[in-house]
């Protein structure tokens, strides 16, 4: 049984370089989330989609993020010049929609540092 | 809009006592109702939700939540605490429409020996 899975689960960074981290879901559930988490908080929504679809997408998400998820399997959440604000937990979660309340399923996370 | 306040930020307790952590929401549709624990460096893991009837809810590792509608709390339980629970527990709201799930700033529980 595997589980929800992301990669990497470190990742160091300068400012103003570009990140990408994958999530991968459980077989066969066809939503995703991404989530940010920091230190000392609760996690935080950023978008989710419904298989290739992105349905919602938080203010939190500014231009210098972008997620996809091309062929309703894996996602991609890209930061394009970060900064050192963008030093988080970026945590992924699944789900099938066919349950009810859809419960969601997380990773184990990518920590996010940015120098 | 939904919101959720878990009123106790940290909470230690001795080995082999109860444990209640609390936590309150407000939402102005109907709501499901979720505690994730989340050990250091680790993703969550799901304890235990509340969807609808009954109101006591049991989940994994012997905890227990409570959903009071009138009171709009979903406070934790667990009647006798191990050194292994010793993590962070939040809890979150979503609202029956699907999508995201809104969370607590998070309790950390330290259980003392």
């Amino acid at each position: 049984d595997t589980g929800v899975s992301q990669d990497p689960r470190h990742k160091i960074t300068k400012r103003g370089q570009n990140v990408t981290f994958r999530c991968d879901p459980i077989s066969e559930h066809n939503r995703l989330y991404w989530y940010r988490q920091t230190l000392g908080q609760g996690p935080e929504f950023l978008t989710y989609f419904q298989n290739e679809a992105q349905l919602e997408k938080s203010r939190l998400l500014s231009d210098r993020f972008s997620a996809e998820r091309p062929k309703g399997s894996f996602s991609t959440l890209e930061i394009q010049r970060t900064e050192q604000g963008d030093s988080a937990m970026y945590l992924c979660a699944s789900s099938l929609v066919r349950e009810i309340a859809d419960t969601q399923y997380f990773g184990p996370g990518t920590r996010l540092t940015v120098l | 809009a939904q919101s959720v306040t878990q009123l106790d930020s940290q909470v230690p307790v001795f080995e082999e006592a109860p444990v209640e952590l609390r936590c309150n929401y407000s939402s102005s549709v109907s709501v499901y109702l979720f505690w994730y624990v989340q050990y250091p460096n680790q993703g969550l893991q799901l304890l235990l939700k509340y969807l609808s009837g009954s109101t006591l809810v049991k989940g994994i590792n012997g905890f227990e939540a409570e959903f009071n509608k009138s009171q709009t709390s979903f406070h934790l339980r667990k009647p006798s605490v191990h050194i292994s629970d010793t993590a962070e527990y939040f809890c979150a709201v979503r609202n029956n429409q699907g999508g995201k799930l809104i969370f607590g700033q998070g309790t950390e529980l330290s259980v003392k020996p």
